[in-house]
């Protein structure tokens, strides 16, 4: 059975300070790893697709990267907009989508 | 494009009730998701629809069910409402078939409270 285990659970950033959020998986052949923003009361929304060991993608402050086992979410100089739930996804063959359970972050002004 | 839309947007119904949701996909996309959010169990995939035809479903009840119309539009149903279905229910469609790698994009959900 696929699993996705999102760490910490919650993190808490002074503005400009660079952290990493984790996201270890378990499946049986990875189609593809996916990570999402979520804002509070809103539908998820589509920051980066992983599909292959070492690959690795940006979007202005933030840099997505895949090992074997897990996936990192960079965050780099955050600034305040940048609080909301990240969810990371996984996919293996014709099963559906596994979401781990998030981490919510918060960064102070 | 326009995105996922989901009617309606909120909806409170009491107990016993049954409910129904829709879905609009991103235009040409033909792969429909539904999922549950709540608060505790975090994102939990209810069923998947491609070219009308349910594909996978979720650990859920038989009270929960869907459909999928030719223009791929979906809907679900919830029948004999419980306290515990109250949930934000998310939508999310695929251009493809999403048995691969493809990006689900999600709509902006309709918040459930069942009262």
């Amino acid at each position: 059975e696929d699993q996705v285990t999102q760490s910490p659970e919650a993190l808490r950033l002074q503005e400009g300070e660079s952290s990493s959020l984790n996201c270890s998986y378990t499946v049986s052949g990875l189609r593809g790893l996916f990570w999402y923003r979520q804002d509070p009361g809103k539908g998820p929304e589509f920051l980066f697709t992983l599909y292959s060991a070492g690959e690795e993608k940006e979007k202005e402050r933030l840099k997505a990267t895949l090992t074997k086992k897990e996936s990192f979410l960079h965050i780099t100089a955050p600034k305040p907009e940048d609080s909301a739930t990240y969810l990371c996804a996984v996919r293996s063959g014709n099963t559906p989508l596994v979401f781990g359970k998030g981490t919510r972050l918060s960064v102070i002004a | 494009k326009a995105g996922v839309t989901q009617t309606p947007r909120y909806l409170i119904k009491t107990r016993g009730q049954q409910v129904t949701l829709s879905c609009s996909p991103i235009s040409g996309h033909r792969s429909v998701s539904w999922y549950q959010q709540t608060p505790g169990q975090g994102l939990q995939f209810l069923f998947e629809y491609f070219s009308e035809t349910q594909r996978n479903k979720g650990n859920f009840p038989g009270r929960f069910s869907g459909r999928q119309f030719s223009n791929s539009r979906s809907e679900m149903n919830v029948s004999t409402l419980e306290l515990g279905d109250s949930a934000l229910y998310l939508c999310a469609s695929t251009q493809g078939s999403s048995s691969g790698g493809e990006t689900q994009y999600f709509g902006p959900g309709t918040r459930l409270l069942v009262l």
